[in-house]
């Protein structure tokens, strides 16, 4: 089992609908949760951090984590095209300063 | 700087030669990672400096890596005797935090390293 799974995709979308993107992980020590998004040619750009059980709301982004099933998620609201890009999980264990990521789960979001 | 910098942005070099790749981070960051990426794969961990030591340098896949940081700023990740395997995205990272918990990074835009 990988240490951080997600669905590779693409998961496709209308504008406007939301886009629910999935990530589990192994350890159940992890204690810190990052998604970062990442368009095509670019680096991974930080989008939410959680850090305990419970939903927490930017914006559009809702991040969801359930430590007693070792996953989390994130919800964008009303998707828009240029909400399409890869979006990447990234797992802490507990005490390490070193992020697990994913592979990322392409987003495609069409008019 | 407003963000992470990286230098070159491309680096195009032959099978055999030695690179160094820069990274400067975000000012008073004490924290800052090198991972590299492959496409349709998540970035792989290669090292973590807090301050001016490698904390943490696991990732390295071999003795021909090596990255140093002589002033806890900017730091330079020097390949030897490059193989076509290392071609990848090289992305530096840093972080503010002091502790693990929090320790959200920012991304420099990445140096394209191509070995032919």
């Amino acid at each position: 089992q990988k240490e951080v799974e997600q669905n590779s995709g693409p998961l496709s979308v209308p504008e406007g609908a939301i886009a629910s993107l999935n990530c589990t992980y192994s350890d159940r020590g992890s204690q810190s949760f990052f998604w970062y998004r990442q368009y095509s040619g670019k680096s991974p750009e930080l989008i939410m951090s959680i850090y305990s059980n419970g939903d927490k709301e930017d914006g559009r982004f809702t991040a969801q984590l359930n430590k007693a099933s070792q996953y989390v998620s994130l919800l964008i609201r009303d998707s828009q095209p240029s909400d399409s890009a890869t979006y990447l999980c990234a797992v802490n264990k507990g005490g390490s300063y070193i992020p697990t990521f994913g592979r990322g789960t392409s987003l495609i979001v069409h008019p | 700087g407003a963000g992470v910098s990286q230098t070159p942005s491309n680096k195009v070099t032959e099978k055999g030669k030695y690179v160094e790749l820069r990274c400067d981070p975000i000012s008073g960051h004490t924290a800052l990672y090198w991972y590299r990426q492959s496409l349709g794969q998540g970035p792989e961990f290669l090292i973590y400096f807090q301050g001016t030591g490698a904390a943490d340098d696991s990732g390295l896949p071999n003795d021909r890596f090596f990255a140093v940081r002589p002033e806890g700023s900017v730091s330079t990740l020097k390949i030897q005797r490059t193989e076509r395997g290392d071609s990848a995205v090289y992305l530096c990272a840093s972080s503010a935090a002091g502790t693990a918990a929090y320790n959200e990074q920012f991304f420099g835009p990445g140096t394209r390293l191509t070995v032919l």
